[in-house]
């Protein structure tokens, strides 16, 4: 099973800063690398497919970048609104996900 | 537009069995792969299993292999997962969503709570 891990645990900034999230493959997952967003008491939403792909709606202060065993989910301008929880997720051996970052606004 | 809604969680005590079921609409329900994903209390996402479009090509996480079955209707827009053997460890909220593209997460139900406690 491919583990993915992501880094920092938690981030904790301030309006208008860049967010660098990391994840890390146990192994080469090409770029079959999905990010996706979850707030308190929702489902996930897809953010970003295939390493850098914006999702349809996702605004363009979101980008994802990477390949191999490295990825980032790049978050531009922090608004309050993207404090939640980031998930990566790999589809090129079965389907695994990674722990989560949670990003807080302060 | 895109609906998938879940049914048939609830409490259920260890040992015993829960069938969830999903219904689909606004859109080609067959050419998609389905999938069932997990979230316990206060942790992360857990893909459980999956299904191909036509061809019902099946796959499981190890920590359901043998105890879950996915299964799907395509005249009714359906998806299935009938859950034997519960154990304490699938306690969780349970996600019916749509693959975009095999792997892909593009649509997400609202989820299901299945409780497994005595």
């Amino acid at each position: 099973e491919i583990v993915l891990t992501q880094s920092p645990a938690t981030l904790s900034l301030s309006p208008g800063e860049r967010a660098t999230l990391s994840c890390r493959a146990s192994q080469s997952v090409s770029r079959f690398l999905a990010w996706y967003q979850q707030k308190p008491g929702q489902a996930p939403r897809l953010l970003i497919y295939d390493a850098s792909n914006r999702a349809t709606g996702i605004p363009a202060r979101f980008s994802g970048s990477g390949s191999g065993t490295d990825f980032t989910l790049t978050i531009s301008s922090l608004e309050p609104e993207d404090s939640a929880v980031y998930y990566c997720q790999q589809r090129s051996n079965w389907r695994t996900f990674g722990q989560g970052t949670k990003v807080e606004i302060k | 537009q895109v609906q998938l809604v879940e049914s048939g969680g609830g409490l259920v005590r260890p040992g015993r069995s829960l069938r969830l079921s999903c219904a689909a609409s606004g859109f080609t329900f067959s050419d998609h792969y389905m999938s069932w994903i997990r979230q316990a209390p206060g942790k992360g996402l857990e893909w459980v299993s999956c299904i191909s479009g036509r061809t019902s090509k099946i796959y499981y996480a190890e920590s359901v292999k043998g105890r879950f079955t996915i299964s799907r209707d395509n005249a009714k827009n359906s998806l299935f997962l009938e859950m034997n053997s519960l154990r304490a460890e699938d306690t969780a909220m349970y996600y019916c969503v749509r693959e975009y593209d095999a792997g892909t997460v593009d649509y997400w139900g609202q989820g299901t709570l299945v409780t497994v406690s005595s």
